[in-house]
Formats: structure tokens, sequence, C-alpha cells
């Protein structure tokens, strides 16, 4: 079975540092990956998803997310946070087309951004 | 509407109650999603529609819960003498025949 491991519950940077946040998957052939935030009382925006090709994908708002399969990671990055991506962030996995599709989500990092 | 519409926003009602829960998807997607959110935790998929037919109802908790599309439209999730732990966040997607799913605002479900 497909699953998702955040292992970082809660993260705090300085505004203008640099952001990482960990995501391991475990899944039995080429996954579908994504990373979703979600601010409170709202539903969950998409930052970018990874389906095949170059490894290294860009997505909305500066953020980037690298898809390592011998790591079997998809660590989430951004150069200079901004106090506006407080959020919480999740990483999920796709089943392979054909399977519906739905997605394995973690069970989140909340990013808090000290000014 | 240009997103998935949720309703309604928030639900507050007895244990043991009936509840209903409203997702209109995107136009044009005929895969419709229903995940819950509990506290603290990350989504948890429920049932999966394309069309109205539910291929995989695999993640409905129990037979309290079930769910309904019509046509490539609205979906209800209705919830049968709730109880407390079924307290959360209920969230609607869609998509096309491909990923991503896009996600609307949520339910969010409080049992007294």
């Amino acid at each position: 079975a497909q699953s998702v491991t955040q292992p970082d519950i809660h993260i705090t940077v300085s505004e203008g540092a640099s952001l990482e946040l960990r995501c391991n998957y475990s899944y039995g052939a080429t996954p579908y990956l994504f990373w979703y935030v979600q601010s409170p009382g709202q539903g969950l925006q998409l930052l970018l998803k990874y389906f095949s090709g170059d490894t290294l994908v860009q997505g909305i708002k500066g953020f980037e997310a690298e898809f390592k399969r011998s790591q079997s990671s998809f660590n989430l990055r951004k150069p200079s946070v901004h106090w506006s991506d407080a959020a919480e962030y999740f990483c999920a996995v796709g089943a392979e087309w054909g399977g519906g599709n739905k997605l394995t989500f973690g069970t989140g990092t909340q990013l808090k951004v000290e000014l | 509407g240009a997103g998935v519409s949720q309703s309604p926003s928030n639900k507050v009602t007895e244990k043991g109650k009936d509840v209903e829960l409203r997702c209109d998807p995107i136009s044009g997607h005929t895969a419709l999603y229903w995940y819950r959110q509990r506290l603290g935790q990350g989504l948890e998929f429920l049932i999966y529609f394309q069309g109205n037919s539910a291929p995989d109802k695999s993640g409905l908790p129990s037979d309290r819960f079930s769910a309904e599309r019509t046509g490539e439209s609205v979906s209800t999730l209705t919830i049968q003498r709730t109880q407390q732990e079924d307290s959360a966040v209920y969230l609607c997607a869609s998509s096309t025949d491909r990923p991503p799913q896009h996600f609307g605002d949520g339910t969010r479900l409080s049992i007294l």
C-alpha cells in the first residue's frame, strides 16, 4: 500500500531564510507526487506536481521540489520564505492512472514564519 | 463556477442526527473525491466517483456513511446517526480524467 511520511510536524523559520520540507513516500511504481498548502479554514491549494520527466519541478509562489527515486523523497524547497507562507503543507502520492488516482496524504508540516 | 464549491461551510449537529454535505465540482470534471480531515491529521480518502458511479468506496469508515452523485455534477455525502468521532472537516475534490485534484474549502462538521 502507498504511504507518505512527513517527519517534521512543526517547522519555524525566519522570514527571508531558506526552507526545506521533507517528504518520503512508499509506492510500488513510479508515483504521482504532489505538494498542497492549506491556510486556516481553507481548502488545499496545489503548489506543484510531479508525474514524470525532469525531477526538479517548479511550482507557484516560488516553491520547487525535487524527486529523488533512490531516496523515495520529494522534498519541497523555497530559497526565501515570506511571512505569508505560514500555513500547513501536505505531501501526497497518487495511485497510477487507471486506479482512480485517489491521493494518500502525509500528516502535514505546520510552518511558522518569524518576522 | 470557477472552483469546487462545498456547502454548508460549517455544520453543528447533535449526536444521532443525520447530516448531508454537498459538493459542486468544477464544470467538466468527471472525477470527484471525498476526503476527511480530522484535527491535526492528514486527509483520509473516503470515496471516488467517475461520472455517477463509484468504483472505489474503500475509505468509507462504516455503513453509516454513503454518497451519491448526479451525473457529472453535484455529489452529496450523507452520514447517518452521527457520532462524535465523525467530527472533522470533509473535503471534496474534482479533476478531469487526469490529476491533479482541485479542492473545495470543506465542510467543518461538529457533533455535540
